[in-house]
Parts: structure tokens; sequence; C-alpha cells
């Protein structure tokens, strides 16, 4: 099974500053790795994945980057509406796993 | 409109089962590969099973093999998720989600696992 590591586990941002979110495969899923946002009492909404291509509906600030075992989701200027848990998952081999998520805090 | 409705949560006993079901409309489910997902309370994510479209590729997780099962009715549109033999660890919410790379989801229903 390949383990997926996110850092940190919180992050606190002020409204228009970037964050930078990592995430780490135990083994190389290549570029099949996906991130996820997950909203306060909401299902997950797919954000980015390819690992750099923004679902529909993504704004621009979210970009992501990487291959094989290190990725990266970078948010530019950071919005209220951000906050949230971000995941990352890796689909390139079974079983499906997901990183522990990082949440976006906005202070 | 995308719309995935997932139904058939509840309580349920240890030992137990429950049959969780998911209605999709406003994409070609006949040509989607589904998933079902959990959440525990307070926890991440955890991808649970995988059928294909023609159902001939069925993927579980290890802490589920054996006792659930997914399938699927494309005449109806309609996933679904067995689940026997229930635990309290099983408790959560589960969603139903497309594909591998997991572009939608539903609200999810929740399973709650407990005397």
């Amino acid at each position: 099974e390949i383990v997926m590591t996110q850092s940190p586990a919180t992050l606190s941002v002020s409204p228009g500053e970037g964050a930078t979110l990592s995430c780490r495969a135990s083994e190389t899923v290549t570029t099949n790795l996906a991130w996820y946002q997950q909203k306060p009492g909401q299902a997950p909404r797919l954000v980015i994945y390819g690992p750099s291509t923004r679902a529909t509906g993504i704004p621009a600030r979210f970009s992501g980057s990487g291959s094989g075992t290190e990725f990266t989701l970078t948010i530019t200027s950071v919005q209220s509406e951000d906050l949230a848990v971000y995941y990352c998952q890796q689909y390139n081999s079974w079983p499906l796993t997901f990183g522990g998520g990082t949440k976006v805090e906005i202070k | 409109e995308v719309q995935v409705v997932e139904s058939g949560g509840g309580l349920v006993r240890p030992g137990g089962s429950l049959r969780l079901s998911c209605a999709v409309s406003g994409f070609t489910f006949s040509s989607s590969d589904m998933s079902w997902v959990r959440q525990a309370p307070g926890k991440g994510l955890e991808w649970v099973a995988f059928i294909n479209s023609n159902k001939n590729n069925i993927y579980y997780a290890d802490s589920v093999k054996g006792r659930f099962t997914i399938s699927r009715d494309n005449a109806e549109n309609s996933l679904y998720l067995q689940m026997e033999s229930l635990r309290a660890e099983d408790t959560g919410v589960y969603y139903c989600a497309r594909d591998v790379l997991f572009d939608f989801w539903g609200r999810g229903t929740l399973v709650t696992v407990s005397s």
C-alpha cells in the first residue's frame, strides 16, 4: 500500500497571503495524484489532478505541481472561503490511498 | 446538472448488515467507473471499494474485503454497497464518487455501528 503523508497538519494563513501544502508518497505515483478540498459539513470536492490540472470551476489561485513522490498544492492569495481541509490522493495503484489532510485556517 | 444521492445509512448493531444505494443522474453512469469512499467521524477519507463500468474489475480496501460487496445496475443508474459483519470501526459517512479520480461526489449517508 502506498502511504501518503501530508504536511503541515494545520496551516494558519492571513487573507491575501499564499499557502503551500505538501504531499509525499511512500513510492512513486508518477503523476497520478489529486487534491481535494473539504469544507466543514460538506462532501469533498476535486481541486487539482494530474497533478497540475485544475478541476472544473476551481479558481486560478489554486495550482499543483510535482511528480513521482513529492507534490505541492499552492494557493496564491488565500481567501476566507478557502478555509477547509485539503487531502491528497494517489490513483496510481490499488488500494487507492489518501493523505491525512492539511487544515487551512484563516487568521 | 450532476446529482449523486446516497441512501440506506442508519444505526445497526455490531455484526449486522446494511445495504447502501447511490442514485446518479447528469452523467453517463453506464460508462463510468464508480467508488465508495468513507469518512469516520472527525477523521480523514478512506477509499472502500471500486467497480468499473462493465463490472469485470472490482477492488476492495483490505479493511472491508470479505465483508462488503460493491455492485451496480446500469439500467437503473445505481450503485450499491452491501455491508455484512459490521464493526464499530465501520462507523462513518459513506460517499459514492465517480471513477478513481473522484470528480463527482454525493453528500454521503451516515452509518453508525453501535450496540
